[in-house]
């Protein structure tokens, strides 16, 4: 079965300061792997996705992600953080096995960023 | 190009009360997903249409919801009889292909009382 862990309910960071936003997940053979996130009073928006190809995925907004296959993560980052990043942050997977398959997503962490 | 739009965006209802939320997906996607999100918690897969097919319902918690997508265009979500535990965020979204991301509705936020 596909899961999505997301290990930190909450991450503050200063801003101007790198961060990091940890996701790993479990499905059988590679996975399509997104993040999303929300505003307050919002829906959630897509940031980026990993298909194939470069294990390093650029995003909007400066968000980026590296995959890593042996590790089975997904981290989510950004250089230098902004008071405006702060936000519920989802990572979520896909089965790439079948075109039909759901997404599944983790239970998303908050991201705090002090001025 | 128009979003995905859910309606209402907020519904109170009694217990026992029936409720249909809908879901008009962003036009030419084939794919239609719902989840729903309980207080601080995981979103949560509902069920997954292909064109006016159910794909998977496996996520559907019991025989009082009920989704159905109209000529493969939008979709409503009954419940019938609503219990307290069904409050929550309901979010549709939808996709083009398998793997391209899904875009999300604002969600409808449920209150049973």
């Amino acid at each position: 079965a596909q899961s999505v862990a997301q290990p930190e309910d909450q991450v503050n960071v200063a801003e101007g300061n790198p961060l990091t936003v940890k996701c790993t997940y479990s499905v059988s053979g590679n996975p399509y792997l997104f993040w999303y996130v929300q505003y307050p009073n919002r829906g959630l928006q897509f940031l980026l996705k990993y298909i194939t190809g470069d294990n390093l995925v650029k995003g909007s907004y400066g968000f980026e992600a590296e995959f890593n296959k042996s590790q089975t993560s997904f981290h989510l980052k950004k250089p230098s953080a902004l008071v405006s990043d702060s936000a519920l942050y989802f990572c979520a997977v896909r089965d790439r096995r079948s075109s039909a398959s759901k997404i599944i997503f983790g239970s998303g962490t908050r991201l705090s960023i002090r001025p | 190009e128009a979003g995905v739009t859910q309606f209402p965006s907020h519904s109170v209802i009694e217990k026992g009360q029936t409720v249909t939320l809908r879901c008009d997906p962003i036009s030419g996607h084939d794919n239609l997903y719902w989840y729903r999100r309980v207080m601080g918690k995981e979103i949560k897969f509902l069920l997954h249409f292909v064109k006016e097919s159910k794909q998977d319902e496996s996520g559907m918690p019991n025989n009082r919801f009920l989704a159905e997508r109209t000529g493969g265009t939008y979709s409503t979500l009954k419940v019938q009889p609503a219990e307290l535990e069904d409050s929550g965020v309901y979010f549709c979204a939808s996709s083009s292909q398998g793997w391209d991301e899904a875009f999300f509705g604002q969600g409808t936020r449920l209150t049973v009382v």
